[in-house]
Formats: C-alpha cells, sequence, structure tokens
C-alpha cells in the first residue's frame, strides 16, 4: 500500500522554463511535508518543507503547494537550471511518527 | 562541520551471511535514522535510534538489527541475508525536535549473491 505516489517517473524540461513535480498521499494523519532531492551515488537531500497549516511555502526558486483537500502537493522550481537534474523525492509524516514515507521519485531532467 | 559518513560504500555478501554496516552522525545529532532504498524505489524506514535506544520501527524483520553508540554513530545489522536485502542502505541524522529534517550519508550499496 503506496501512501506517497509520485505517478511520474520523469520529467523533461528546458533550462529557464518552470518545472512541476506532482506527489498525492493518501494518509490523512500527515501533517508534514517534505522535498528532497538526489543526484547520483549521494544520498537525498533535504530541498523544502511545508506543514499542512500552511498551503504555500516559497524557497528562492524552489516554491511548494500543498492541497489537503485533494491531498496533493507539489514542488514548482522556476526557472530551471541544469543542475537541478536529480531524482526528486516527495515524503511526509504525521502525529508524533517522525518516520518519513517517501514517494518513488521523479527524475528530473533540465535541458541546456 | 562534518556530515553523515557512512562505510563501506560497496558490499558484496552471499545469501545467509551477515553484514554489519556504520554511521558516523552529523556533528551535534542525536538522532540516527536507517532506510532501505530498493532498486526504482524510495528510501524505506528501517528504524530510528535516539539516545542508544530504537525509538521507532518500519515494517523489517527482526533480523534487521541497531545500535547506537554513546558518541551517536550507529550501526545496522543484518542477519541471515537474502536476496531481496540487495538495496541501498542510507543512514540519517537529525537534531532532535527536528527530525523530519533529516540528514543523508551517501549510503552503502549492498549486493548479495
Amino acid at each position: 500500500d503506496q501512501q506517497v505516489k509520485q505517478n511520474s517517473p520523469s520529467l523533461s524540461v528546458q533550462e529557464g522554463r518552470i518545472s512541476i513535480l506532482n506527489c498525492d498521499y493518501t494518509n490523512s494523519m500527515f501533517d508534514y511535508f517534505l522535498w528532497y532531492k538526489k543526484y547520483p551515488a549521494e544520498g537525498p537531500t533535504f530541498l523544502i518543507s511545508i506543514s499542512s497549516i500552511k498551503d504555500k511555502n516559497e524557497d528562492g526558486r524552489f516554491t511548494v503547494f500543498l492541497n489537503k483537500s485533494a491531498k496533493h502537493l507539489s514542488l514548482h522550481i522556476v526557472p530551471s537550471q541544469p543542475g537541478d537534474s536529480a531524482v526528486y523525492f516527495c515524503a511526509a509524516c504525521g502525529g508524533s511518527n517522525y518516520k518519513l514515507t517517501f514517494g518513488k521519485g521523479t527524475l528530473l531532467t533540465v535541458n541546456p | 562541520e562534518t556530515g553523515v559518513t557512512q562505510s563501506p560504500t560497496h558490499l558484496i555478501k552471499t545469501r545467509g551471511q551477515q553484514v554489519t554496516l556504520r554511521c558516523s552522525s552529523q556533528s551535534g545529532h542525536n538522532t540516527v535514522s536507517w532506510y532501505q532504498q530498493a532498486l526504482g524505489q524510495g528510501p524505506q524506514f528501517i528504524f530510528q535510534y535516539y539516545r542508544e535506544e530504537e525509538n521507532g520501527r518500519g515494517n523489517f524483520p527482526p533480523r534487521f538489527s541497531g545500535l547506537q553508540f554513546p558518541n551517536y554513530s550507529s550501526e545496522l545489522n543484518v542477519n541471515a541475508l537474502e536476496l531481496d536485502d540487495s538495496a541501498l542502505y542510507l543512514c540519517a541524522s537529525s537534531p532532535r525536535g527536528g527530525e523530519e529534517k533529516l540528514f543523508f550519508g551517501s549510503g552503502t550499496q549492498l549486493s548479495v549473491l
């Protein structure tokens, strides 16, 4: 039972355009959501997070949107840069349980 | 500031053997979590240690066990290795109160033949 779903295994965008990565979740107990970025041969690195009390969080070129009623969140990267090419993981946790539940990831390729 | 370091980076074992993976947490972090990432999957929570005690466990059998030491470093032990244990094993540390924002090591790639 996959509680965090990233339905797009891959996404390709042109440099300078917007990248939108999507994530859906099923567990209503989740109240904190994170995005991680992973380069080959490296561990995931924290990118941005959002609490369920908010619907938007912004950090430079990265913005995460949360739609609680739809149990959906998205990560917007604008403008996209070739260095953003990586696998992006959506993760969630909830209640007093700090265990993170990850999606399968989306491979983003930004073409020069 | 030293990040999370894991050793070894790669390991090849045969079915039925036992393996120990090691992790040094980031300076100032007293919580360590272990995740298994199978090919094409996202990381899956194995367990978390805080102050040398297990503080939560995922859906893994008892042959997966761990330790945390007074210096907050940690070990993951897997007994009776199975072919499906082949995966990238990730260690992550966090400061208490910020557990959600995990800082990951580069992982140990375990291959079971």
